[in-house]
């Protein structure tokens, strides 16, 4: 059964502190997708990569956000610092990157930061 | 950039039918797409219709598309109470980078 796993699924941390979120794709998978979705902004889109090479972050706070593909098994997003106004759920999701690139999501990390 | 818009509820009774709205602006999106979010969960893709296409169906679902008045719509015919969740519009084009209108919340009641 195929399917993006993302940990961790809720993370509560203080303000100011490091928060590293981790996502799987789907093998064979070579697109990825960060989103974060709030009941302000819905979903917006904060980073897309194609065959691990970051394409698009243009919707990343790039002073505290930052997002990596180690290896095509492991996507990260992290903050650092945190701030309350990230509090959020961030999805991650995978495309096989051909044609219609339809995303299969994870079922996302629930950060709360206080 | 494109701009996807629903609207944010949508009340039926068992039994009868849904209909959720979308509209987009850009005219040149190749690929509309329908998820489904239930709580706590991520976002599943229910179907999906390609640019050149008028409409299409899956069993219960019916996706029209008007290229004309850039909107989309999906049809729930005989809704169950299953099938309350909030379902988002998403369209792309030659960046193949989905973008999500705010999701419809449909609440089926008895």
């Amino acid at each position: 059964d195929a399917r993006v796993t993302q940990t961790p699924r809720h993370k509560v941390t203080e303000m100011g502190q490091e928060v590293t979120m981790r996502c799987q794709p789907i093998l064979g998978h070579n697109t990825v997708f960060w989103y974060r979705q709030t009941m302000m902004q819905g979903l917006e889109l904060l980073a897309y990569f194609r065959n691990r090479a970051p394409l698009d972050d243009s919707g990343m706070p790039k002073d505290r956000f930052s997002a990596e593909m180690p290896d095509a098994t492991l996507a990260t997003l992290k903050i650092q610092p945190s701030e309350p106004r990230d509090s959020a759920v961030y999805f991650c999701a995978s495309g096989p990157g051909q044609g219609d690139t339809e995303a299969f999501f994870g079922q996302g990390t629930r950060l709360t930061v206080v | 950039g494109e701009d996807v818009e629903q609207s944010l509820f949508l009340s039926v009774r068992e039994g009868d039918s849904s209909v959720i709205n979308c509209t987009y602006t850009d005219s040149s999106s190749t690929y509309l797409y329908w998820y489904k979010q239930e709580p706590g969960a991520g976002l599943q893709l229910l179907t999906y219709i390609f640019s050149n296409m008028d409409m299409k169906q899956d069993q219960r679902l019916t996706v029209l598309l008007n290229k004309k008045d850039k909107h989309l719509s999906l049809r729930i015919a005989d809704t169950q109470t299953g099938d309350s969740a909030i379902y988002f519009c998403a369209v792309s084009g030659g960046s193949y980078i989905p973008t999500f209108g705010r999701g419809t919340s449909l609440i089926v009641h008895p």
